[in-house]
């Protein structure tokens, strides 16, 4: 069976600092990744999505990027945090089939002080 | 473009109680529609799914309907329980395409008390 992890659960960063979140796949290969950011009380906003090793879609202009250096492994990063990068990260992944639904990882909460 | 509307919440209700979310959505073709779940602190589960009009979904008592007269995928439970407590997004996939993106609904809180 595939599961998915997000690593750390839980961060807290100064402003100015770099970030990196790590997501990894297990059990399937070639997936769809995906990086959603949740703010408190709200709903998901789409930040990055990928198709393949090296290949990177962003969705919105801001202070993140992502980077996908294997097949299962996909990483959001900033070099400087700002306050408003506080939120609950989500990574999820799809299997390349018709209409196929996603699945999520258990997040990483970040607060940016 | 394609999108999902759903009930503004916070939806409380008492425990039994019967619920309903509504979920319409707006789709250029044939979507599949899927209900996700999340509880504190969590990232989202899947709760259930549909592919085609008149498919109905259903999980851990939650039931919905693909009804595309309507272009409706509203959850319902019989008898709700505080551990149902969450919120719960609606979302729509068209294509089939790897650039496929789920389209997710702004998500309802649900509370339930005891």
């Amino acid at each position: 069976s595939q599961t998915i992890h997000q690593w750390p659960a839980t961060l807290v960063q100064p402003v100015g600092s770099p970030l990196s979140l790590e997501c990894t796949v297990e059990g399937t290969s070639n997936p769809n990744l995906y990086w959603y950011r949740q703010a408190a009380g709200r709903g998901l906003q789409l930040l990055f999505y990928s198709v393949g090793i090296g290949q990177i879609s962003s969705e919105v202009p801001q202070n993140l990027s992502a980077s996908r250096p294997q097949d299962r492994q996909f990483i959001l990063s900033s070099k400087k945090l700002l306050l408003s990068d506080s939120g609950f990260y989500l990574c999820a992944w799809r299997r390349l089939a018709a209409q196929e639904t996603q699945y999520f990882g258990p997040g990483t909460r970040l607060l940016v002080l | 473009g394609n999108s999902v509307t759903q009930m503004e919440g916070p939806v409380t209700l008492s425990e039994e109680a019967f619920l309903t979310i509504n979920c319409t959505y707006t789709a250029t073709g044939y979507p599949s529609l899927f209900w996700y779940v999340q509880y504190p602190g969590e990232g989202l589960q899947l709760l259930l799914k549909a592919t085609k009009a008149d498919d109905k979904g259903s999980n851990k008592g939650f039931e919905a309907t693909y009804r595309k007269e309507t272009t409706s995928f509203h959850l319902e439970k019989g008898s709700v329980q505080v551990s149902d407590s969450a919120v719960y997004f609606c979302a729509l996939i068209m294509g089939y395409s790897s650039a496929s993106k789920i389209i997710f609904g702004s998500g309802t809180r649900l509370s339930i008390r005891p």
